[in-house]
């Protein structure tokens, strides 16, 4: 069974405000992700990580950030939410040989911002 | 670069009816393939996987099959229950390329009423 974890799972905040998504796995992989799911569902990688201090941009441009401090944690970040933030965030992890690719998700933070 | 393709919902069927949401992709080498599935207010997870041509993932009562011939992966039930009511993602990721990333297709609801 996977334990990745996503904080809070439902949020409503106002324009301007600054909010961290957070994320934790405790299964020891290396390899983490952001995806962004759209009312259509369609989902769209923008923020991944191999590892310990390592992170790279998705294929969709996206104006938050994250950091990778410790293995097991992968936060979000919007320093100024925006309307157009407004969205499902799925984070997701992988085991660390990677032949596979088999990734692991959390039950997603649904944003909502007035 | 490489894509995948599903049958666009919604898929209704009545409890016990015969499911099949067909999934093809494109791709260069050799790709794994997947099917996850999204439960309302979930995030997602992993149905089933195929690693090579001809391999059947199946888990659940759900089959898939790889065929590198018509480059596909549809996914079957025999007979779906209400509980069976969901988003279904079909996906590839391609082994050894570097960072291995999920293509993912745009997801496939099916309501199955009683």
């Amino acid at each position: 069974e996977a334990d990745i974890y996503q904080t809070p799972r439902y949020l409503v905040i106002g324009t301007g405000k600054k909010i961290t998504l957070e994320c934790s796995q405790t299964m020891g992989h290396d390899k983490m992700y952001w995806y962004q799911q759209d009312p259509g569902m369609e989902l769209h990688l923008i923020h991944y990580s191999y590892g310990v201090n390592s992170t790279e941009k998705g294929d969709l441009s996206s104006e938050s950030t994250v950091s990778r401090i410790r293995t097991e944690h992968f936060p979000l970040t919007l320093e100024s939410a925006r309307p157009s933030h407004t969205s499902q965030y799925l984070c997701a992890s992988s085991e660390n040989t990677g032949h596979y690719n088999e990734q692991f998700f959390g039950p997603g933070t649904r944003l909502t911002v007035l | 670069g490489n894509s995948v393709t599903q049958m666009e919902g919604p898929v209704t069927l009545s409890e016990e009816a015969f499911l099949t949401i067909n999934c093809t992709y494109t791709a260069t080498g050799y790709p794994s393939l997947f099917w996850y599935v999204q439960y309302p207010g979930e995030g997602l997870q992993l149905l089933l996987k195929a690693t090579k041509a001809d391999d059947k993932g199946s888990n659940k009562g759900f089959e898939a099959t790889y065929r590198k011939e018509t480059t596909s992966f549809h996914l079957e039930k025999g007979s779906v229950q209400v509980s069976d009511s969901a988003v279904y993602f079909c996906a590839l990721s391609e082994r050894n390329t570097g960072f291995q990333k999920l293509v993912f297709g745009t997801g496939t609801r099916l309501l199955v009423s009683p």
